[in-house]
């Protein structure tokens, strides 16, 4: 299948730094990708739409200053939590359709802020 | 609103035996698509299997089939030939058709044991 793939797939940062992750779509193309977070035994929760050359689009209750996407490629989309605090500890995770109309995952980014 | 129901938080099952993961939603869009993916203690998201509303015969990938029964608003995952390795979370997804985004349900803990 496709694939996704996800950088860093761990961090530990100090409070108040900015952690940048990046996800690329490695043999597709993707005009659209999405960000996910995840609480522990919790279910995925989208945080936004990352679109290719335009803004982002956030979900309710997501701090658009908070969790910065830029998506300035058709296979790469970056997300920026900026002054990272404990409560943004989370596992984030992001997605792409292929061609096939399939959502493929990266394999999701562990951050922990102290 | 769109919704996915997964009623099951966990589910033993003996190797070698087949499982039923059951799923139900509700939407009032035509047309619509279902996603199956596991989710092991790794965190990564592993597509498993796509059912599309208009689709007339219930998807199967392998050990993986869907149950898809559309007045009944249900796509249940069957496994068969359960095997240790199946052990993790399993989350029942759909497609909005207007946003590509996907609403998960609160997923099923599947045990696999000997």
């Amino acid at each position: 299948g496709a694939v996704v793939s996800q950088h860093p797939s761990r961090v530990i940062c100090k409070s108040g730094t900015s952690v940048k992750i990046e996800c690329r779509s490695l043999d597709f193309q993707a005009t659209t990708m999405f960000w996910y977070r995840q609480f522990p035994k919790q279910s995925l929760m989208l945080m936004a739409t990352s679109n290719e050359g335009s803004k982002a689009t956030y979900e309710q209750g997501v701090e658009k200053d908070k969790f910065l996407i830029n998506h300035a490629s058709l296979t790469l989309s970056t997300l920026t939590v900026t002054s990272a605090h404990p409560e943004d500890s989370s596992f984030y995770i992001c997605s792409a359709y292929s061609i096939q109309e399939t959502q493929y995952f990266g394999p999701g980014t562990r951050l922990l802020v102290l | 609103a769109q919704k996915i129901t997964q009623t099951q938080p966990g589910m033993f099952v003996q190797e070698k035996e087949a499982v039923t993961l059951d799923c139900t939603y509700d939407t009032s869009d035509p047309s619509y698509g279902l996603f199956w993916y596991k989710q092991p203690s790794s965190g990564e998201m592993i597509f498993l299997i796509y059912q599309g509303s208009y689709d007339q015969q219930n998807a199967t990938e392998g050990r993986y089939s869907l149950n898809f029964q559309k007045a009944r608003k249900s796509a249940n995952l069957v496994i068969s030939a359960s095997q240790l390795g199946d052990s993790a979370m399993y989350f029942c997804a759909m497609r909005e058709r207007n946003t590509d985004k996907l609403i998960f349900g609160t997923g099923t803990r599947l045990q696999v044991f000997p």
